[in-house]
């Protein structure tokens, strides 16, 4: 398994401006991954970064939105750029590690 | 591509009986994992048990353990002697073997253990 922590814990943001969510892995990993989550929902995967690569996005997220950066292998940041509240969301962390992967305790994220 | 359904969205049982949720899944792969995760009211999201589909015998984790049905492709979750730590919203997840595979959730249950 994987100890991750997520920083910050929570945050209350105004429309329009950025929050960047840092993830820190107990150990090296080569792949992690950023969710969205709505409360009471599923899982929406938003990218997948490996160090030294840029990040894969899928549909509906795009770099400009959701800049990745992946310097090291235990470390990421997840940017939220420009927020509307359609942004509020829990926006988690995770790593694999054979064929498990394990999640970080999340951000929960509101934009007013 | 690959589809996970729970169609049930909610469940409830008494503390110390057996419950199972059902999840079923769509893929023309025929090597991947399925796995169930356990999401607590407002804590983090962790992995409960995982399969490998070329094994036929079912995965058990303590009170946790699957009935896997390759063939109707169906992956249930059995909680036996229910406790009330139990209450949580459950995934079932799917993933291919190989590289650059992604995990697909299903929609998710919410379990509640009631005392």
């Amino acid at each position: 398994s994987a100890v991750i922590s997520q920083k910050p814990s929570r945050d209350i943001c105004q429309r329009g401006t950025s929050l960047t969510i840092q993830c820190q892995v107990d150990s090296q990993v080569t792949m992690m991954f950023w969710y969205r989550q709505q409360p009471g929902q599923s899982l929406t995967l938003i990218a997948t970064a490996n160090q030294g690569s840029e990040a894969t996005y899928e549909s509906g997220f795009v770099i400009d939105k959701f800049p990745i950066s992946r310097p090291n292998l235990t470390f990421s940041t997840l940017t939220v750029s420009n927020m509307s509240p359609e942004d509020s969301s829990i926006y988690l962390c995770s790593v694999e590690n054979a064929y498990e992967q394990y999640f970080g305790p999340g951000t929960r994220l509101t934009v007013t | 591509a690959q589809t996970v359904t729970q169609s049930q969205p909610e469940m409830s049982v008494q503390e110390a009986e057996t419950v199972t949720l059902s999840c079923t899944y769509d893929t023309s792969e025929n090597n991947y994992y399925l796995f169930w995760y356990k999401q607590p009211p407002s804590r983090q999201m962790i992995l409960v048990i995982r399969q490998e589909a070329y094994k036929q015998q079912n995965a058990t984790e303590n009170r946790f353990s699957v009935n896997f049905q390759k063939a109707a492709k169906s992956f249930s979750l059995k909680i036996s002697d229910s406790q009330l730590g139990d209450t949580a919203m459950y995934f079932c997840a799917f993933r291919v073997t190989g590289a650059n595979s992604k995990l697909t959730f299903g929609k998710g249950i919410t379990l509640s253990v009631r005392p």
